[in-house]
C-alpha cells in the first residue's frame, strides 16, 4: 500500500531554516508529483508547491518563492522541503500528498510534521 | 489568487441527514475541484476529484457535482464517521488554493 513517512517535529528559532523530509513506498516514486501542503494550529489548508520526482523541476506558490527549496533523493525515494528565514507565523503542521498526474488532487497524505518557530 | 468560500461553515447534523457542502470559486475553474475530509490530528482524505469522481475507497454516500464556479458535495446518509471537517481545493490555477472548511457536528 501506499506510504508516506515524514520525518519528526522541529523546533526552530525566527530566521533559521528548516528541512522536512517525505520517504515514500508502496508505488512508483518517479510517477507521481509530490506536493506540499501547510497548516496552521486552527486553520485551514495552504498549497506550497511541488516537486516532479523524475525531473526535479517543481513550481512553488509565490507566497514562499525565494524561501522554499523542495528536492528529492530518488535512490531512497525521498523528497525534502526546506523553508528559509523561519517566522512565528511559520509554525504549522507541514505535510506531503502525492499527486498523480493529470489529476489536481492529493490522493496519499503523509503524517505531518509540526514545526513550531519560536524564540 | 482563486478564492474558494464554503458554506455554511459549521453545521449540526443528525445520524441519516442528508447534508450538502456548497464551495464556490472566485472565477472559473471548470471542473479542476477536489474534496477532503479532515479529522482532529489526522491528514485529509481525498474522498472527491474532478469535480464528481469518488476516490476509490470512498464510500458511495459521498458525491460531487458542479462545474464552473459553483460546486456542491452531498452526504446522502450521515454516518458516525462523517463527523469531521471538509475542505474544497481548486486545481484550476496556481496557487491551488482550498476553501476554509466546513465543521460537520453531531447535532
Amino acid at each position: 500500500q501506499v506510504q508516506l513517512v515524514q520525518s519528526g517535529s522541529e523546533v526552530k528559532k525566527p530566521g533559521a531554516s528548516v528541512k522536512v523530509s517525505c520517504t515514500a513506498s508502496g508505488y512508483a516514486f518517479t510517477g507521481y508529483y509530490m506536493h506540499w501542503v501547510r497548516q496552521a494550529p486552527g486553520q485551514g489548508l495552504e498549497w506550497m508547491g511541488w516537486i516532479n520526482p523524475n525531473s526535479g523541476g517543481t513550481k512553488y506558490s509565490q507566497k514562499f518563492q525565494g524561501r522554499v527549496t523542495m528536492t528529492r533523493a530518488t535512490s531512497i525515494r525521498t523528497a525534502y522541503m526546506e523553508l528559509s528565514r523561519l517566522r512565528s507565523d511559520d509554525t504549522a503542521v507541514y505535510y506531503c500528498a502525492r499527486g498523480p498526474l493529470l489529476v489536481g488532487a492529493f490522493d496519499n497524505w503523509g503524517q505531518g510534521t509540526l514545526v513550531t518557530v519560536s524564540s | 489568487d482563486i478564492q474558494m468560500t464554503q458554506s455554511p461553515s459549521s453545521m449540526s447534523a443528525s445520524i441519516g441527514d442528508r447534508v450538502t457542502i456548497t464551495c464556490r470559486a472566485s472565477q472559473d475553474i471548470r471542473k479542476w475541484l477536489a474534496w477532503y475530509q479532515q479529522k482532529p490530528g489526522k491528514a485529509p482524505q481525498l474522498l472527491i476529484f474532478d469535480a464528481s469522481r469518488l476516490e476509490s475507497g470512498v464510500p458511495s454516500r459521498f458525491s460531487g457535482s458542479g462545474s464552473g464556479t459553483d460546486f456542491t458535495l452531498t452526504i446522502s446518509s450521515l454516518q458516525p464517521e462523517d463527523f469531521a471537517t471538509y475542505y474544497c481545493q481548486q486545481a484550476n490555477n496556481f496557487p491551488w488554493t482550498f476553501g476554509q472548511g466546513t465543521k460537520v457536528e453531531i447535532k
